[in-house]
């Protein structure tokens, strides 16, 4: 199972809103509605941000938006903060009943 | 309050194994699912498998089968990852995750670094 496609970089200005894509294929993201996005700070355990490709765990707040369209999955995060600089990852629930990970994007918070 | 708590760092040689634990609190342990993820340093996250602590139920990734037993223990509420034939590529932390329902990691371990080293 190859590792979901997201862009190894983004960034943005406080205040503004990024979009942090993750691609796989018909055996993944096209398959089921099963994509989660986790945000890591560096030096910590992984968090869950989304699940079910668009809910939010209470806590979570609701700049953190998620959204799918075909194999591609989509995180937005609206109003950047600093605190929000951090590793992301995408992951999927799979046809072979495994789980697989984006290889993960580094957020900057210009 | 919903804890994972993983045992400490482990210093091992290439071939030998490595056990890691992982002790559930704060809810009905066999209700839910356990997922082991690692991530070698500065690299992404790797799903490796899930066990089920209600049946013992195993479902490993690919590239891990064969080397990687997961395992649960109801009576302490912990579940186990062994992995072995380790070699330098095995060096990492290594997670685990609570499932629920249709998606896991809305709780975590704080992670066990394991090195593997002549």
């Amino acid at each position: 199972q190859s590792a979901l496609t997201q862009p190894p970089s983004v960034s943005g200005s406080p205040g503004q809103s990024v979009t942090i894509s993750c691609t796989g294929t018909s055996s993944d993201v096209g398959s089921y509605n099963r994509v989660s996005w986790y945000q890591q700070p560096p030096g910590t355990a992984p968090k869950l941000l989304i699940y079910a490709v668009n809910n939010r765990p209470s806590g979570v707040p609701d700049r953190f938006s998620g959204s799918k369209s075909g194999s591609t999955a989509s995180l937005t995060i609206s109003g950047l903060q600093t605190e929000d600089e951090a590793d992301y990852y995408c992951s999927s629930y799979t046809t072979t009943t495994t789980w697989v990970f984006g290889g993960g994007t580094k957020l900057t918070v210009l | 309050q919903v804890q994972l708590v993983q045992s400490g760092a482990e210093a091992t040689k290439p071939g030998a194994s490595v056990k890691v634990s992982c002790t559930a609190s704060g809810y009905t342990f066999t209700r839910h699912g356990i997922s082991w993820v690692r991530q070698a340093p500065g690299q992404g996250l790797e799903w490796m498998g899930w066990v089920s602590p209600d049946n013992g139920k195993t479902n490993y990734a690919q590239k891990f089968k064969g080397r990687v037993t997961m395992t649960t223990d109801t009576s302490t509420a912990t579940a186990y990852m062994e992995l072995r034939s380790l070699t330098s590529d095995d060096s990492a932390f290594y997670y685990c995750a609570r499932h629920s329902g249709i998606f896991f990691g809305d709780n975590w371990g704080q992670g066990t670094l394991v090195t593997v080293s002549s």
